[in-house]
Formats: structure tokens, C-alpha cells, sequence
């Protein structure tokens, strides 16, 4: 199975700054076929890209999402106080789909 | 809106069966376009993809769980569930069923992300 890594395990920044999340894949990812998920407590998990660089429905533009092959990022171009939560990548190139172990955005 | 909810026992025995339901709301399940999936997320680790279904009832399961799971599908109550058979203490953990869209090219092996998920539901193995 594919193995995700996602860098870094935890991300101290300030409201306003810019957070750039890794993932990398330990095989190629078909077609780019990367998603990146929002996790907070207590609630649903939310769809933020899918397609590696394809934003979903009504998430806000400061989210991208970038990259091909085996290395994909994540960018928060200015954290918002609702952005401090933690963030998943998925491949769904190759049976089973798998995820990375998540990356902790935190107020600094 | 669409809405997933769901629905089990909360705790389990050792060895027993555990039985979980999504109970989908605001729209159908029987859709061309998705499939519906469980995923669980175990303490301190990554999220794991356990099975999905299409409302047809083709299934397409993770291989390191195969053995002990089973997905079905009830299109007439707008529900599918997951059984996780001789259950331990590993199994302890946050379990969640979304939506798995299948993208433009439509449902082909199981294929997609998870675009819709519920709040999920914690489920404890111990005696």
C-alpha cells in the first residue's frame, strides 16, 4: 500500500502567517489523485482539495493545494482563527486509499 | 443539505461483533455518484480506511481489515452499515462513515474521496 508521511507533525504560526503542509507518498500517486482533509474536535471532518490541487465546495481561496507524483502540499496562505486544526491527506490512486498521519496547525 | 449519522453500541466485549449504522438524511443514497464508506481513526494515529459500498451493493474493503468486516447497504431505509467481527481491544477507536464521490470518470473500483462525513462515533472494546 502507498504510505503517506506528512511534515511537519506540528506547526507553531500566528494568526495571518502562512502554513505550508508536506505530504509525501512512498510511490507515485496516480493522476494526482490527492485529497486533503480538515479535522477539529468533536466535529465531521472537512473535504478542503481533492484532485491535488482542486479546491471543494465553498472552502475559501487562502486554502491550495499543489504538487504531483510523490510530493504534495498544502498551503494556508493567511491562518485565519478558524484554520488552527488538524489537517489529513488521502491518496486514492491505488487500492487500499490511505492517509497521512496528520499535520497539528497551532497557535504560536 | 445532506447529512451522515452515525449509530452503534458504544461498547463492546471481546470477540463480539460490532455492529455500526450511517443513517444518511436530506438526500438518496442510491446515487450513480458515490459510493458510502467507513473510516475509523485509532488513538495517536492516522485515519484508515475500512470499506465502501455502492448502493448496488458492490463492496471494496482494505485488505488489513477484510477478514473480520462486512458492509451492506439498505437503500430503503437510506442506511449501510459495517460488522466488525471478533472485535479486541485495537479496535477501540473513532469510527466514521462519509460519502466517497467517485469523481468525473464515474464509480469504477472503488475509487474517490471522501467528500461528505458524519461526526463519527466512539466505540470502546473492553470487558
Amino acid at each position: 500500500e502507498i504510505v503517506l508521511t506528512q511534515s511537519p507533525g506540528t506547526l507553531s504560526l500566528s494568526p495571518g502567517e502562512r502554513a505550508t503542509l508536506s505530504c509525501r507518498a512512498s510511490q507515485s500517486v496516480r493522476s494526482s489523485y490527492l485529497a486533503w482533509y480538515q479535522q477539529k474536535p468533536g466535529q465531521a471532518p472537512r473535504l478542503l482539495i481533492y484532485d491535488a490541487s482542486s479546491r471543494a465546495t465553498g472552502i475559501p481561496d487562502r486554502f491550495s493545494g499543489g504538487g504531483s507524483g510523490t510530493d504534495f502540499t498544502l498551503t494556508i496562505s493567511r491562518l485565519e482563527p478558524e484554520d488552527f486544526a488538524v489537517y489529513s491527506c488521502q491518496q486514492y490512486g491505488t487500492s487500499p486509499w490511505t492517509f497521512g498521519q496528520g499535520t497539528k496547525v497551532e497557535i504560536k | 443539505q445532506l447529512q451522515l449519522q452515525e449509530s452503534g453500541p458504544g461498547l463492546v466485549k471481546p470477540s463480539e461483533t460490532l455492529s455500526l449504522t450511517c443513517t444518511v438524511s436530506g438526500g438518496s443514497i442510491s446515487s450513480s455518484s458515490y459510493y458510502w464508506g467507513w473510516i475509523r481513526q485509532p488513538p495517536g494515529r492516522g485515519l484508515e480506511w475500512i470499506a465502501s459500498i455502492y448502493y448496488g451493493g458492490s463492496t471494496y474493503y482494505n485488505p488489513f481489515l477484510k477478514s473480520r468486516v462486512t458492509i451492506s447497504v439498505d437503500t430503503s431505509k437510506n442506511q449501510f452499515s459495517l460488522k466488525v467481527n471478533s472485535v479486541t481491544a485495537a479496535d477501540t477507536t473513532l469510527y466514521y462513515c462519509a460519502r466517497h464521490y467517485c469523481g468525473a470518470g464515474g464509480c469504477y473500483g472503488g475509487r474517490g474521496y471522501f467528500d461528505l462525513w458524519g461526526r463519527g462515533t466512539l466505540v470502546t472494546v473492553s470487558s
